[in-house]
């Protein structure tokens, strides 16, 4: 079952900008992660931010954390064309249930050079 | 650093064929995962296992069966392939549970 979802669905912006993805979720979870994946390719696991946590700083990402709102965000500052990419928050269930991570449908994010 | 190896990256198959997509990771997880994606869809988790010979459904286990003899290897069995299970398969491992998943490049498999 889907439980995180990410916003927007896409996202185009000019090298150098900043761009914002945000991820909400309906369930109390352990740790929230966002991944990235380029066109055809398989996810890379860029950060993992704990429920206890409320900013994640690496490199030029930064991930925040509301759980009273149910609610993350990615930052990518200084962007560049490599940056082009679908990008996925993945939630960890409080609980664990049968797996305990489940992803979003991601945010199609180009950076025009 | 840690590699999955998915064994195919593009297949074509007929309905009715039986399909294997094998994974392999090598830094001795024991989890390792099977998901699909599809535009508009996202990720969705088919199996899962924990361990040697273990196995549990994820969300969309229909159609879809798992082999886990090694703890290296992971493999998906589409018993008898149809067109709606056209799809980009994914496989991921990791060390334990809640920590980061590691992906192999995806096989695109078309079935006919």
């Amino acid at each position: 079952s889907q439980q995180g979802e990410e916003d927007p669905q896409a996202l185009s912006i000019q090298e150098g900008e900043n761009a914002t993805m945000n991820c909400s979720y309906k369930t109390s979870i352990n740790n929230l992660q966002w991944y990235r994946q380029n066109s055809g390719r398989g996810l890379v696991h860029l950060i993992l931010i704990r429920s206890n946590e409320r900013e994640k700083h690496s490199g030029r990402l930064r991930v925040t954390l509301d759980t009273s709102k149910k609610s993350s965000s990615l930052l990518i500052t200084a962007s560049r064309a490599a940056d082009t990419a679908s990008y996925f928050c993945a939630t960890g269930i409080s609980g664990g249930g049968a797996d305990g991570l489940t992803f979003g449908k991601g945010t199609h994010l180009i950076i025009q050079p | 650093d840690v590699k999955v190896t998915q064994s195919s990256r593009y297949l074509v198959k007929r309905t009715g064929e039986k399909v294997f997509l094998e994974c392999v990771q090598d830094m001795d997880h024991e989890n390792m995962f099977w998901y699909r994606q599809d535009p508009g869809l996202g990720l969705r988790l088919i199996y899962f296992s924990y361990d040697v010979k273990m196995k549990e459904k994820g969300d969309i286990p229909e159609g879809y069966s798992v082999s886990r003899e090694k703890k290296e290897r992971f493999s998906l069995i589409l018993e008898s392939a149809s067109t709606n299970q056209t799809s980009m398969y994914l496989c991921a491992s990791r060390q334990q549970k809640g920590g980061e998943l590691f992906f192999g490049e995806g096989s695109r498999l078309t079935v006919l």
